[in-house]
Parts: C-alpha cells; sequence; structure tokens
C-alpha cells in the first residue's frame, strides 16, 4: 500500500522569503507524484506534477518541486512567496496502475504575512 | 481555468435519511471521481466512474452509496440511507482520460453533517 507523508500542518512565512514544504511518500513501484493547492473556499488545482524525466519540475505561480527517488521525497519550493500563496497545500501519489485513486498527504497550511 | 462546481456547499441531515450530493464537471470531461475527507485525516478516495459505470472503488464506498450520471447531467453520489460516519467534506472531482499521470479538476467539496 502506498502512503504520503507531510510532516507540517502549519507552515508560517512572511511575505518575500522564501517557502518549502516537505513531502516522503511510500510506494514500491514508480509513483506519479503532484502538488495540489486549494485556496479559501475553492477546489484544489494543480500546481505540478512529476512522472519522468528532470527530477526538478517547474509549476505555476513560481513553485517548483524536486523528485528524489534515493529519499522518496517530492519537496515544493517557492524562492519568494506573496500574501496570495496563503492557502492549503496538498501532496498526492498515483499508483502506476491507478488501483484505489490518488494517495493523498494530510495537507500543509502555508500563511504568508505582510 | 476549468470548474467544477458542488452543490450545495453544506448540508445537514439526519441520520437515516437520503442525501444527494451534485456535481457539476468539466463539461468535455469524461471521467469523474469522489473523494471524502473526514475532519483532520486525509483525503480518500470513494469512487471513479467512466461511460455510466463504477470503474473502481474503495472500502469506503459502502452498499449505501451509489453514483450516476443521467443523460450527461450533474454527477451525484447518493446516500441511502446516512450513518454518523457518513460525516465529511466530499471533493468531487473530473478529468479528461483516466490515466495514473492526468491531471483532475476538482471542486471545493460539500461539507455533509449527519445528526
Amino acid at each position: 500500500a502506498q502512503s504520503v507523508t507531510q510532516p507540517d500542518a502549519r507552515v508560517t512565512v512572511s511575505e518575500g522569503a522564501s517557502l518549502q514544504l516537505r513531502c516522503k511518500y511510500s510506494y514500491s513501484g514508480t509513483p506519479y507524484l503532484f502538488w495540489y493547492v486549494q485556496y479559501p473556499r475553492q477546489g484544489l488545482q494543480l500546481l505540478l506534477k512529476y512522472y519522468s524525466g528532470d527530477p526538478v519540475v517547474q509549476g505555476v505561480n513560481g513553485f517548483e518541486a524536486e523528485f528524489s527517488k534515493s529519499n522518496s521525497s517530492f519537496h515544493l519550493r517557492k524562492a519568494s512567496v506573496h500574501w496570495s500563496d496563503s492557502a492549503v497545500y496538498f501532496c498526492v501519489l498515483s499508483a502506476y496502475n491507478y488501483a484505489q485513486g490518488l494517495t493523498f498527504g494530510l495537507g500543509t497550511r502555508v500563511s504568508v504575512f505582510p | 481555468g476549468p470548474k467544477v462546481l458542488q452543490i450545495p456547499s453544506h448540508q445537514i441531515i439526519d441520520m437515516g435519511q437520503m442525501v444527494t450530493l451534485n456535481c457539476d464537471p468539466v463539461s468535455n470531461h469524461l471521467y469523474f471521481y469522489w473523494y471524502k475527507q473526514i475532519l483532520g485525516q486525509q483525503m480518500e478516495f470513494l469512487v471513479n466512474f467512466y461511460n455510466g459505470k463504477v470503474m473502481e472503488k474503495s472500502k469506503l464506498f459502502k452498499d449505501q452509496f451509489s453514483v450516476e450520471r443521467p443523460d450527461g447531467s450533474y454527477f451525484t453520489l447518493k446516500i441511502q440511507p446516512t450513518a454518523l460516519e457518513d460525516s465529511a467534506v466530499y471533493f468531487c472531482a473530473s478529468s479528461l482520460e483516466g490515466s495514473s499521470a492526468e491531471t483532475l479538476y476538482f471542486g471545493s467539496g460539500t461539507r455533509l453533517t449527519v445528526l
């Protein structure tokens, strides 16, 4: 069975500072990995995804993530956050055969202060 | 970007009654999903649906649950009868294709409270 762990439930950061959100996964095969974001009163939206190739993937709004097979990680980064980045961020795993759908982490709530 | 709409955003219902959660997926999408998130827990897969049929379902998709999309209208999740443990936020999603790398588009959820 697969699992996703986001160790930080909440992160507070000042506007303009850098941000890193951690994600560790457990899966015996090669996973497809996603970061989704949920802004207040909205549905989840895709930030970026990885399934092969360059381990650093670029997403929307200046976000990027780095896949590490050796560390079973898929951390999300942004060099300089804006107040509008305040949201809940979900790390998500999809197994190759898609059985049982997507596996979600608990999410990390990011609060950006001016 | 494409939007998935869920109606209503909140629903309160007495245990044992029937409830139908409605989802208006992205117009040209072919695959539809329901996920359940109990307060403080991870979002979990319930079911996916394609071409009028349930393709996969998890152990959370109890016999009291059913899904349908009659005539290309709303994609619905019906619970009959409801139980206290059905209280959760239910997220609908849709996608154009059903592959593992496909992007899902999610609604903002329906918070169901069973009293």
